[in-house]
């Protein structure tokens, strides 16, 4: 069966450090790979998704980007943190096919400080 | 622009009783739909999916959501209502679009169960 791992869970960072989420997926080969982020009381966000490795789209400007060194792996990173990066990180995958649904890693809790 | 709006912030019912969370969307074909479910600080759970066929489709925990395509509208609905229910429930839709499934989420709506 597929899992989906994120790590940290946690993380508190000071203002101007840099970031990096990792995201990895096992049980499944090729698959798409989604960042969202979700802000305190607010839905979900998408903020990048690969379709393959080193293939990276971006759905918003901001400070963040985002990297897929191997397959079922998927980086999120900053350069520079900003308050406004504070806000819980979700990963997700899916499978490319006729009905393609997402699912969703456990996510990590980022504060920036 | 596809959009999706879950008019009810918060919720608040008994245990036993029965629950409709509201899911409009706006999307110009026939769409994917998805419920999730969010506990406190965990990821988001697949309680269902729709896409085509039988418009009454069938979840986990007891779930199950009406697509009603004159209403644009897919609610969620369980007879009667656990604790561990209590949670935070989003509605999204998933426009496939050439390679990836783009999905679009509604606020959410935060469940809570009074014992």
């Amino acid at each position: 069966s597929q899992t989906i791992h994120q790590w940290p869970a946690t993380l508190v960072q000071p203002v101007g450090s840099p970031l990096s989420l990792e995201c990895t997926v096992e049980g499944t080969s090729n698959p798409n790979l989604y960042w969202y982020r979700q802000a305190a009381g607010r839905g979900l966000q998408l903020l990048f998704y690969s379709v393959g490795i080193g293939q990276i789209s971006s759905e918003v400007p901001q400070n963040l980007s985002a990297s897929r060194p191997q397959d079922r792996q998927f980086i999120l990173s900053s350069k520079k943190l900003l308050l406004s990066d504070s806000g819980f990180y979700l990963c997700a995958w899916s499978t490319l096919g006729q009905v393609e649904t997402q699912y969703f890693g456990p996510g990590t809790r980022l504060l920036v400080l | 622009a596809q959009s999706v709006t879950q008019p009810d912030i918060h919720i608040t019912v008994s245990e036993g009783a029965s629950l409709e969370l509201r899911c409009n969307y706006s999307y110009g074909a026939t769409p994917y739909l998805f419920w999730y479910v969010q506990s406190p600080g965990q990821g988001l759970q697949l309680l269902l999916k729709y896409f085509s066929g039988d418009t009454l489709v069938q979840g986990i925990k007891g779930f199950e959501a009406e697509f009603k395509r004159s209403q644009s509208s897919f609610n969620l609905r369980k007879p009667s209502v656990h604790w561990s229910d209590a949670a935070e429930y989003f509605c999204a839709v998933g426009p496939f679009s050439g390679g990836y499934n783009k999905l679009i989420f509604g606020a959410g709506t935060r469940l809570a169960v009074h014992p």
